[in-house]
């Protein structure tokens, strides 16, 4: 059974277009994360929802808006994509906010062209 | 073998001998710290953690060393495999407020027959 799943694996998009990638936590954890890895492999936390609220909000442009529709789902909607968003995008969970060991999904590769 | 992280981003080793990683954190007030596996195409996975009220922890195989006088962590890898080849990233836990793991640079492993 896989723990965090993320869709789509890949996603390939030109400039301008409003995508969504959609996670998924079968671990019955009440925290969400999104972090984004760049082309150098930096893996750089970008918003974490704790129980469906937003307790985490790096400096994320607000073309990026996460949704959680409930504890085991936290979807990424990105408007207007430049290229500079291009990179891997991760999703993780963890049982709570104050447990810090987390659980990663196999990432979405986004190419931004 | 051993690696100094961000300057030597690249590890290359035997198969069957030692493998020591370095990681320099950030801050002083950090109160947790985990090692991070990452494959090829997959998500990071956790390998290891320490408490800041600890200076050494051992796993199976694995051992983290932390000074705090330096900011410095290491990861220790006894008796390298080839499975082991990955990037290892570590990350510290910034207290205050809600939990937020930073990651460092990461390290790739080269594990050689």
């Amino acid at each position: 059974d896989t723990a965090v799943s993320q869709t789509p694996k890949y996603l390939v998009t030109q400039m301008g277009n409003d995508k969504s990638i959609k996670c998924e936590q079968n671990l019955g954890h009440d925290t969400m994360y999104w972090y984004k890895q760049d082309s150098k492999k930096f893996l750089k936390i970008m918003f974490s929802y704790n129980n469906k609220e937003l307790i985490i909000n790096e400096t994320v442009p607000n073309r990026f808006s996460p949704k959680s529709p409930d504890k085991a789902h936290l979807n990424l909607h990105i408007n207007s994509l430049e290229l500079g968003d291009s990179a891997v995008y991760f999703c993780a969970s963890s049982q709570d906010h104050s447990d810090l060991e987390q659980y990663f999904g196999p990432g979405t590769r986004l190419t931004v062209t | 073998g051993e690696s100094v992280g961000l300057h030597l981003p690249t590890l290359s080793v035997q198969e069957g001998d030692n493998s020591i990683i370095n990681c320099a954190y950030s801050n002083s007030a950090s109160d947790y710290f985990i090692w991070y596996k990452q494959e090829s195409g997959k998500g990071p996975q956790f390998i290891i953690d320490i408490r800041s009220n600890m200076d050494k922890r051992q796993g199976q195989r694995v051992t983290v060393l932390l000074n705090k006088t330096v900011k410095h962590l290491s990861l220790q890898i006894a008796a390298t495999q080839p499975g082991d080849s990955a990037v290892y990233f570590c990350a510290e836990n910034f207290p205050g407020g809600y939990n937020k793991l930073i990651f460092g640079a990461g390290t790739r492993l080269a594990v050689h027959p």
